[in-house]
């Protein structure tokens, strides 16, 4: 079964200052996507950043970065400079070639000022 | 940018009731979703769907959910008779094609709270 697992229920992060979000993930698929969604307290789904499987390039989107181990299958979320705004649900999600996207449980992400 | 859109942002039911959640996809795009977000529980796929039949569907999607596309926009999600654990948030999703290289564009949700 392919799964994705978000090991950090919570985390804090002073703000300014740079936290990483772990996500690993199980699939026999060669070809894929990774994405990281941000959830804030209105519960829209706004995506953060996108990585597609067969790109060794790490993503990037200004303060957001990733770490894409593909044979660890592993996808952790860098922020850098942390802002308030920051402050939101984060998910890890896998999407392969039969097009449904599957998240893990989410990792809370709290700004502290 | 073109957005998806979803009606009405909070709806609330009597359990037993129908209720009809209404997405209206991007233009151009050609497959459409659902998910499903129980509060504090990560979101679920529920249903897929491209010319005009069902792609795929969880086991959630069980004979009390169906879903229709009426016209050229909408997408809609019905359920027959709630119940109390169809109380969620319901993402309708979009994306010009089903392979892997186009992303799905997510609405905004419909919260939904039976009571």
């Amino acid at each position: 079964a392919q799964t994705v697992t978000q090991s950090q229920p919570e985390m804090s992060v002073q703000e300014a200052e740079t936290v990483t979000l772990s996500c690993t993930y199980d699939t026999s698929e060669s070809d894929y996507y990774l994405f990281w969604y941000k959830q804030p307290p209105s519960r829209q789904m706004i995506l953060v950043i996108r990585q597609e499987a067969y790109k060794q390039q790490n993503a990037t989107e200004n303060r957001f970065s990733v770490n894409f181990q593909k044979a660890a299958k592993s996808f952790s979320l860098k922020i850098s400079d942390s802002q308030l705004g920051d402050a939101a649900m984060y998910f890890c999600a896998f999407q392969p070639r039969d097009d449904k996207i599957i998240f893990g449980k989410g990792t809370r992400l709290h700004i502290l000022p | 940018e073109p957005e998806v859109t979803q009606t009405p942002s909070h709806q609330v039911t009597q359990m037993g009731q129908e209720v009809i959640l209404r997405c209206v996809p991007i233009s151009n795009h050609l497959y459409f979703y659902w998910y499903r977000q129980i509060l504090g529980q990560k979101v679920e796929f529920l249903v897929s769907f491209y010319n005009n039949e069902i792609s795929e569907k969880s086991e959630i999607f069980d004979d009390q959910f169906s879903v229709e596309r009426p016209d050229g926009s909408n997408f809609t999600l019905k359920i027959r008779s709630t119940k109390l654990e169809d109380s969620a948030m319901y993402f309708c999703a979009s994306t010009l094609q089903g392979a892997v290289n186009q992303p799905q564009h997510f609405g905004d949700g419909t919260r939904l709270s039976i009571l």
